[in-house]
């Protein structure tokens, strides 16, 4: 049972470039969402999904794009890459249904360490 | 907004101590309480889940509990062990989010 998936584990980017880093999770979930983490500032919502078709902003939202078209999969896409969004992203999903759709027990991925230069 | 509070931010203790970590939040309209743990350069694992009808889990040498009225979680470890240094969050979930408090950096010494 693979749970949930981000690929990649490492990168490396140029200021302005753009990336997707993607997540897929194996366990019917429909609650999906992204986090960063950085040092003294803990986890930070940026985005998250309660079912296909439907997203929502998080706390820091900016400078990111989402989309849920499976229920799979919930990829994070920077759009002009800042060296302020160097961190580690963090994908988690729960399960659940509807407006209740994070009460389960939430599953997270290795991360994925993005360095903007 | 709920604000999620972990205290002591780190602790080291010589092994084979029983120990508390703490975890407050704000708003007492919770689904849940989940206690994570965290190795350097890993992902988040979950020790336990607290559906907010319940007042405790327990796994292993692992129990916490939760009291809703109060906004308050303990994460009690028996007998600690080197391996259990890690740092452990702590998270509620309300609305259609969850919210994490910063950790607790434990470091057990052999």
């Amino acid at each position: 049972n693979a749970g949930v998936t981000q690929t990649p584990k490492f990168q490396v980017l140029k200021t302005g470039q753009s990336m997707t880093l993607q997540c897929a999770q194996d366990m019917n979930h429909e609650y999906m969402s992204w986090y960063r983490q950085d040092p003294g500032m803990g986890l930070r919502l940026i985005h998250y999904s309660v079912g296909a078709g439907i997203t929502d902003q998080g706390e820091v939202p900016n400078g990111y794009n989402v989309s849920r078209s499976t229920t799979e999969d919930f990829p994070l896409r920077l759009l002009s890459a800042a060296p302020s969004q160097t961190s580690v992203y963090f994908c988690a999903s729960s399960y659940g249904e509807g407006a209740t759709a994070n009460t389960g027990e939430l599953f997270f991925g290795e991360g994925s360490r993005l360095t903007v230069l | 907004k709920q604000e999620v509070t972990q205290i002591p931010a780190a602790l080291s203790v010589p092994e084979g101590e029983n120990l508390v970590l703490n975890c407050s939040f704000t708003d007492s309209a919770i689904y849940n309480l989940q206690w994570f743990r965290q190795d350097p350069g890993k992902g988040l694992t979950s020790l336990l889940l607290i559906q907010s009808s319940q007042r405790e889990q327990t796994s292993g040498r692992l129990n916490a509990s939760l009291d809703k009225s109060s906004g308050r979680s303990t994460l009690y470890i028996a007998a600690s062990q080197p391996g259990d240094s890690a740092t452990y969050l702590c998270a509620v979930s309300l609305g259609n989010q969850f919210y994490f408090g910063t950790g607790t950096s434990l470091t057990v010494i052999p």
